[in-house]
C-alpha cells in the first residue's frame, strides 16, 4: 500500500537557517504529494502541494519539488522565521478516486522549533 | 476554499461513556473523512463518510466503535462509543477541496478520557 517517511526529529534551528524536511514515498502510478503544518493549538493547514512529476509547490517562502526519480517530496526553506515553528506533515493521495482510495496517507510528522 | 466548523474542541470524559463529534461544512461535499491523531503520533484515516450510504472504515476501525452519520451534504457526526483511556486522541474531519486541490480540515477535537 501506500505509504510516507518523513525523517526523524525534532528539528531546532536558528531564525534565518536554512531548512531541510525529507520526505519519500511508495505508490503506485503517479500520487499527489501534499504538505500540512499545524501550528500548536491549531488544525491542519494546506501548506504546498504538486500533482505531477517535476511539479514545484511553494508557499510562504517554502518549496518543495515532485522527484519521480527519487520518489522524494523534500520542503525547504531558505530563511526560517520564529513563527515557523510547527509539526509538518509530508502526505500524498493515491491515483484511484473512487472512495476511501481517495484518502491522505500521512507521515508521522516533525516537529519544528525556530528560536529567535 | 471550504470552511468546516468542528466541535467541540476538546472534552474530558469518563470510560464507558460515549462522545459525538459533530462536523459542519459551508458548502455541499461528496465525502467527508474522519480522522485520528493518537498523541505525538500521525493521523490515520478512520473511515469515510458519503451522503445516503454507510460508512467505509480503514482496518482496525469498526463501526459499533466509531458509528458515523452523514445525514446531509454538509454534515456528518463521528460517536467515540464505550471509550477507553487509550481513545485519548485529537480527532479530526476533512473534506476535499476543489479549488486547492488538497483537503480542507476541521481545527479537531481533543478527547482525553480518564
Amino acid at each position: 500500500g501506500d505509504s510516507v517517511t518523513q525523517m526523524e526529529g525534532p528539528v531546532t534551528l536558528s531564525e534565518e537557517a536554512f531548512l531541510t524536511i525529507n520526505c519519500t514515498y511508495t505508490a503506485t502510478g503517479y500520487p499527489s504529494l501534499f504538505w500540512y503544518v499545524q501550528y500548536p493549538g491549531e488544525g491542519l493547514q494546506l501548506l504546498l502541494k504538486a500533482t505531477k512529476a517535476d511539479d514545484k509547490g511553494s508557499n510562504k517562502g517554502f518549496e518543495a519539488t515532485y522527484r519521480k526519480e527519487t520518489t522524494s517530496f523534500h520542503l525547504e526553506k531558505g530563511s526560517v522565521q520564529v513563527s515557523d515553528s510547527a509539526v509538518y506533515f509530508c502526505a500524498l493521495k493515491g491515483t484511484t478516486y473512487t472512495g476511501a482510495n481517495s484518502k491522505l496517507t500521512f507521515g508521522k510528522g516533525i516537529t519544528l522549533s525556530v528560536r529567535p | 476554499s471550504a470552511v468546516i466548523s468542528q466541535k467541540p474542541s476538546r472534552d474530558i470524559c469518563q470510560r464507558g461513556t460515549s462522545l459525538t463529534i459533530q462536523c459542519q461544512v459551508d458548502s455541499q461535499v461528496t465525502m467527508m473523512f474522519w480522522y485520528r491523531q493518537q498523541p505525538g503520533q500521525s493521523l490515520t484515516l478512520i473511515a469515510t463518510a458519503n451522503q445516503g450510504s454507510e460508512a467505509t472504515y480503514e482496518s482496525g476501525f469498526v463501526i459499533d466503535k466509531f458509528p458515523i452519520s452523514r445525514p446531509n451534504l454538509t454534515f456528518s457526526t463521528l460517536t467515540v462509543s464505550n471509550m477507553s483511556p487509550e481513545d485519548s486522541s485529537i480527532y479530526l474531519c476533512s473534506v476535499a477541496d476543489s479549488l486547492t486541490g488538497g483537503y480542507t480540515f476541521g481545527s479537531g477535537t481533543r478527547l482525553t478520557v480518564v
